[in-house]
């Protein structure tokens, strides 16, 4: 069954702490690994995507990493802000068809 | 560039009312819609998707129905709401070929 699992499910830090995000999946056969940052109340926007072949990917004080022997992404926050309080989502793409698969989400709260 | 627009933001619905949620894209044409459903805690759920007018596709059994009027119009519908049908709903776009989806702001639906 193709399922893409997050961890945790909530987080709390302190403002200028690191933080990394976990996502174990299933899906198979893979396509490429997103992760989304979802504001409350609004749709999610995209932050990173990696294929097969990549292991890491910037954007800005955001850093994913992917595992595709064992199936496993991080998504590394440097230097929380207040403005990343927010749920990231991990999405997996299979390589067949035009379906996603999106895990339950990591809700962060960062705390001054 | 390209907007998309989703109303209402918000609805409160008794159960067995009918239900019109609508969608609309701005500056891109023939575009790939989708509509997914976010329970409470929950990972996106696909609900339809279009690659064009008049063509949609359904992922899962449900009280719901789509229709795609026009190019860039994408209409979530039911007949008779049920209280499961409560969440929050997003529609996303994203261009022919291409794998970015792109989500609205969503509407918050609460059947009561």
């Amino acid at each position: 069954k193709n399922q893409v699992e997050q961890s945790p499910q909530s987080l709390i830090i302190l403002e200028g702490k690191n933080c990394t995000l976990q996502c174990n999946y299933t899906v198979s056969p893979f396509s490429n690994l997103r992760w989304y940052k979802q504001d409350t109340g609004r749709g999610p926007v995209s932050l990173t995507i990696m294929t097969f072949s990549e292991n890491t990917k910037s954007n800005g004080r955001y850093t994913a990493t992917l595992d595709a022997d064992t199936k496993q992404s991080s998504l590394h926050i440097t230097a929380s802000q207040l403005s990343d309080s927010a749920s990231y989502i991990c999405v997996v793409r299979r390589d067949a068809g035009n379906m996603l698969t999106f895990g339950g989400g990591t809700r962060l709260m960062v705390k001054p | 560039s390209q907007t998309i627009h989703q109303w209402p933001a918000t609805l409160v619905q008794p159960v067995g009312s009918p239900l019109s949620l609508e969608c609309t894209v701005e500056g891109t044409s023939n575009p790939n819609l989708y509509w997914y459903r976010q329970a409470a805690g929950r990972g996106l759920q696909l609900l339809f998707y279009s690659v064009g007018i008049g063509q949609i596709s359904s992922e899962v059994p449900q009280n719901l129905s789509a229709s795609r009027p026009q190019d860039r119009q994408f209409i979530l519908s039911s007949k008779k709401l049920l209280l499961s049908d409560s969440g929050f709903y997003l529609c996303a776009w994203s261009r022919q070929g291409k794998e970015t989806q792109y989500f609205g702001p969503g509407t918050r639906l609460l059947v009561l």
